[in-house]
């Protein structure tokens, strides 16, 4: 069965501190695996998208990493600010698109930043 | 400007009655869907249309119909309502396959 799990649920850390997110996977085949970021009362906002050939990805102070063979990402934030309070989802592709098994969520991570 | 919008943004409403919510994006993508978000956060995809035809119809009660009367405009339609119903309803739209981008929501809460 596909599946895409998150850890931890949820974190609070301190401004400024960095952090890492992790997402384990196991679609297969897999196509490309996403990290989007989703503020309370927002809709998802992508934040990075990776191939199978790709193993990191960077988008200003977010960092996402791809192992295909042991299906696991991870998503580092550096310098963490107020505003990276939200939740984080990882969603992982299998190829073709006309199936909406094809595209599987993950529940997300919680993060709060504490000033 | 608002690349992809939905309405109404919150929808209050008794067991057994219809309702609608609309979604339109502006960003000229061929594609659109809508995902339903429950309690626990998970999301998971509905529909999909890709220029006015339906590409993914997960299995989801009938009394769903999607409807859309351009590549702009998804709309979601709900025939008699059901507690279980309630839940954050996403639309979204994408050019480039699994590049979605998301409207904001439209929180469903069936009394």
């Amino acid at each position: 069965k596909n599946q895409v799990e998150q850890s931890p649920q949820s974190l609070i850390i301190l401004e400024g501190k960095n952090c890492t997110l992790q997402c384990n996977y196991t679609v297969s085949p897999f196509s490309n695996l996403r990290w989007y970021k989703q503020d309370t009362g927002r809709g998802p906002v992508s934040l990075t998208i990776m191939t199978f050939s790709e193993n990191t990805k960077s988008n200003g102070r977010y960092t996402a990493t791809l192992d295909a063979d042991t299906k696991q990402s991870s998503l580092h934030i550096t310098a963490s600010q107020l505003s990276d309070s939200a939740s984080y989802i990882c969603v992982v592709s299998a190829p073709g698109y006309s199936s909406a098994s094809k595209i599987i969520f993950g529940s997300g991570t919680r993060l709060s930043i504490r000033p | 400007d608002t690349a992809v919008s939905q309405t109404p943004k919150y929808l209050v409403t008794q067991m057994g009655n219809d309702k609608s919510i609309k979604c339109e994006q502006n960003l000229g993508h061929d594609t659109m869907y809508w995902y339903k978000q429950d309690s626990k956060k998970f999301l998971k995809i509905m529909f999909s249309y890709n220029n006015k035809e339906l590409i993914i119809n997960e299995t989801v009660p009938n009394r769903f119909s999607p409807k859309s009367p351009d590549k702009a405009h998804l709309n979601l339609h709900i025939n008699s309502l059901e507690l279980g119903d309630s839940a954050v309803y996403f639309c979204a739209s994408s050019q480039v396959p699994y590049e979605q981008y998301f409207g904001p929501g439209t929180r469903l809460t069936v009394t």
